[in-house]
């Protein structure tokens, strides 16, 4: 069973339109993290989020973390081509497990021109 | 501030054989972590070391070994390979920010089993 759930797990769409990415789980995270990943690289850290209720926004990015910090989504405005790749997210756990930080399957979002 | 580096970015090895994978973590970072990625399993934990001590491992076979020097680069080691280790094997290097922890990737080494 995967802790962290990401739906959709696959996006292709038009440039300038929306979408959000989900990111879900029973648990809860004391921290959560997204990511950004292009193929053959490693994956690059966009944001974390601390508190129930936080609302980050990084350019046409904006990310929400769940009121009980189990969920988050993320929410990108007028997509671009430069915005394809796999998105990440990754929870910090408040207690127990071998992993710190447990990571969802990733959405894969392409964006066409 | 270099980020993470690891080395070789390649790899194509066969059966039976072992690798060296290395990780030079952020210069201050004490805390490495190594994950393998493969598109249908997505990314698993392996192990972490802070320290020059393992302090977490994941659920991988003994033939997956790792270690950690003073100056906080890192080595993973798999011996006996196997054609489904073939992966991307991806390092992070975390630090502690007013609170909660943030792990930077490395490029990853792309190993490739025959």
């Amino acid at each position: 069973t995967q802790l962290l759930e990401q739906s959709p797990q696959f996006l292709s769409i038009q440039e300038g339109e929306n979408l959000t990415v989900y990111c879900n789980s029973s648990s809860v995270f004391s921290s959560l993290q997204w990511y950004r990943q292009e193929p053959g690289e490693g994956p690059v850290l966009l944001v974390t989020v601390v508190t129930g209720g936080e609302v980050k926004k990084l350019k046409r990015l904006t990310f929400q973390f769940g009121d009980a910090r189990k969920d988050s989504s993320l929410h990108i405005t007028a997509a671009q081509p430069g915005d394809t790749g796999l998105y990440l997210c990754a929870g910090d756990r408040t207690q127990g497990g071998s992993e710190k930080l447990v990571f969802g399957k990733g959405t894969k979002l392409t964006v066409n021109p | 501030k270099a980020g993470v580096t690891q080395t070789p970015r390649y790899l194509i090895k066969t059966r039976g054989q072992q690798v060296t994978l290395s990780c030079s973590p952020i210069s201050g970072h004490r805390s490495v972590s190594w994950y393998q990625q493969t598109p249908g399993q997505g990314l698993q934990f392996l192990f972490e070391y802070f320290s020059e001590t393992q302090r977490n491992k994941g659920n991988f076979p003994g033939r997956f070994s790792g270690r950690q020097f003073s100056n906080s680069r890192s080595e993973m080691n798999v011996s006996t390979l196997e054609l489904g280790d073939s992966a991307l094997y991806l390092c992070a290097s975390r630090r502690w920010t007013g609170g909660f922890d943030e792990q930077f990737f490395g490029p990853g080494t792309r190993l490739t089993v025959l």
